[in-house]
């Protein structure tokens, strides 16, 4: 079946310009979580939706970054006023059920930002 | 002190060759445990969970040890495409918190 679908794939853009970036989970799958890996970083959490509520949001590393989810389905993650620190990969990833019961994620293949 | 550390490496072995990685965790609160596999420029994905009385998978062996809040991988017979980035993983109150990984390189 269909994994996780990220887009785009690449985004080249300016510093200061805003970016959004799409995630579409696995179908049924009522967890979401968007992470950052930056060169050669681990991967650093953002997020978590269960259905359409973010229940955590610490990750966020600034009020430049927001995200939301509709119809419990596709997530967007907006950063605006990009800055060249902001480039890395972001990954997004969904399971199938709340993250509480330590279920497994299945990661999309990221998109890589580049700020320049 | 990483809430999840792990040695780097790179890890550099011959075909055949058994390597273990082993990672540390500094939340004693922590409730599940995860090696993932992340190639060159791919997204993660799971290689196996780790259960305390240790698991078995092919050539995988996975050891938690809670006492010292320490994880280990084992691969046994290493193969070409084993070539890969390890990440340890810690369920923390919910969260997944990643290491930073462990290089791996099998060479011919």
């Amino acid at each position: 079946g269909a994994g996780v679908s990220q887009s785009p794939s690449n985004k080249v853009t300016e510093k200061g310009k805003d970016v959004e970036l799409r995630c579409d989970p696995i179908s049924g799958h009522t967890a979401l979580y968007w992470y950052r890996q930056s060169l050669g970083q681990g991967l650093e959490f953002l997020i978590y939706f269960q259905g359409n509520s973010a229940p955590d949001k610490s990750g966020l590393p600034s009020d430049r970054f927001s995200a939301e989810r509709t119809g419990g389905s596709v997530s967007t993650l907006t950063i605006q006023r990009t800055q060249q620190e902001d480039s890395a990969v972001y990954l997004c990833a969904s399971s199938p059920r709340d993250r509480g019961l330590g279920e497994t994620q299945y990661f999309g293949p990221g998109t890589r930002l580049l700020v320049l | 002190r990483k809430e999840v550390e792990q040695d780097p490496g790179p890890f550099n072995v011959p075909e055949g060759a058994t390597v273990a990685f082993n990672c540390t965790y500094s939340n004693s609160a922590s409730q599940s445990f995860f090696w993932y596999r992340q190639d060159c420029r791919k997204e993660p994905k799971l290689l196996m969970s780790v259960y305390s009385s240790g698991n078995e998978d092919g050539r995988f062996t996975a050891q938690l040890n809670r006492a010292s809040q320490y994880i280990s991988l084992l691969i046994r017979d290493s193969k070409l495409s084993d070539s890969a980035t390890y990440l340890c993983v810690v369920n923390k109150g919910g969260k997944l918190i990643f290491g930073q990984g462990t290089e791996l390189s099998v060479k011919p």
